[in-house]
């Protein structure tokens, strides 16, 4: 199955300012898919990333808020913009192969 | 909501001991999965069940479906410490792809 790499791993920011978090997998994936969980929750979709077209966004979830860029076959952002104290989570992307779900390590996201 | 419900939220258990978790959910699904996340970070597949599938072992794991009642269970034998971590089932909808419906997941404690 694919490695993902994402980092950071945690941040602490402040509020009104903005995170990006990277993706980087193993090999070439058509999509790549961003979630949401909330201290104690499960996890939300957030949106998907195609390659070479914009972002597919959950109903919530707006681009001006979260906008994700996927340069290539191998690589994702998304960007926790103008961020309040809600938007502490942890984010994780994930790729999927053959129904199976490989998911990044998280960034553990933090906003004072 | 089309989202999971598990329980117990939370378990504690004994080394040695088997644990279970079960899932239910609201309507037809592909396939139902297992997924584990240690100390709120990337999520680990465990096991898929088909819903064409009653059972499925792995190792120490357990998967059963029962898709008249809408219900999965994951059982893990023989616990050890490390089993320590919150255990989630995840439907297929045969939706677009990357969106799992994630349950709310449950918090299992193997004590030494």
């Amino acid at each position: 199955s694919a490695v993902i790499s994402q980092k950071p791993s945690r941040d602490i920011c402040q509020r009104g300012t903005s995170l990006t978090i990277q993706c980087q997998v193993d090999s070439q994936v058509t999509m790549m898919f961003w979630y949401r969980q909330q201290p104690g929750q499960s996890l939300t979709l957030i949106a998907t990333a195609n390659q070479g077209s914009e972002a597919t966004y959950e109903s919530g979830f707006v681009i001006d808020k979260f906008p994700i860029s996927r340069p290539n076959l191998t690589f994702s952002t998304l960007t926790v913009s103008n961020m309040s104290p809600e938007d502490s989570s942890i984010y994780l992307c994930s790729v999927e192969d053959r129904s199976r779900y490989t998911f990044g390590s998280g960034t553990r996201l933090t906003v004072v | 909501s089309q989202q999971g419900e598990e329980d117990p939220q939370a378990l504690s258990i004994q080394e040695g001991e088997n644990a279970t978790m079960n899932c239910s959910y609201k309507t037809s699904i592909n396939n139902l999965q297992w997924y584990r996340q240690n100390s709120g970070r990337g999520l680990v597949h465990l096991i898929l069940i088909r819903s064409n599938e009653r059972e499925k072992h792995s190792g120490r794991l357990r998967v059963t479906l029962d898709t008249s009642k809408k219900s999965s269970s994951l059982l893990i034998t023989a616990s050890r410490a490390a089993d320590t971590a919150s255990y989630f089932c995840a439907t297929d909808y045969g939706g677009s792809q990357g969106n799992l419906i994630f349950g709310k997941g449950t918090k299992l404690s193997v004590k030494p």
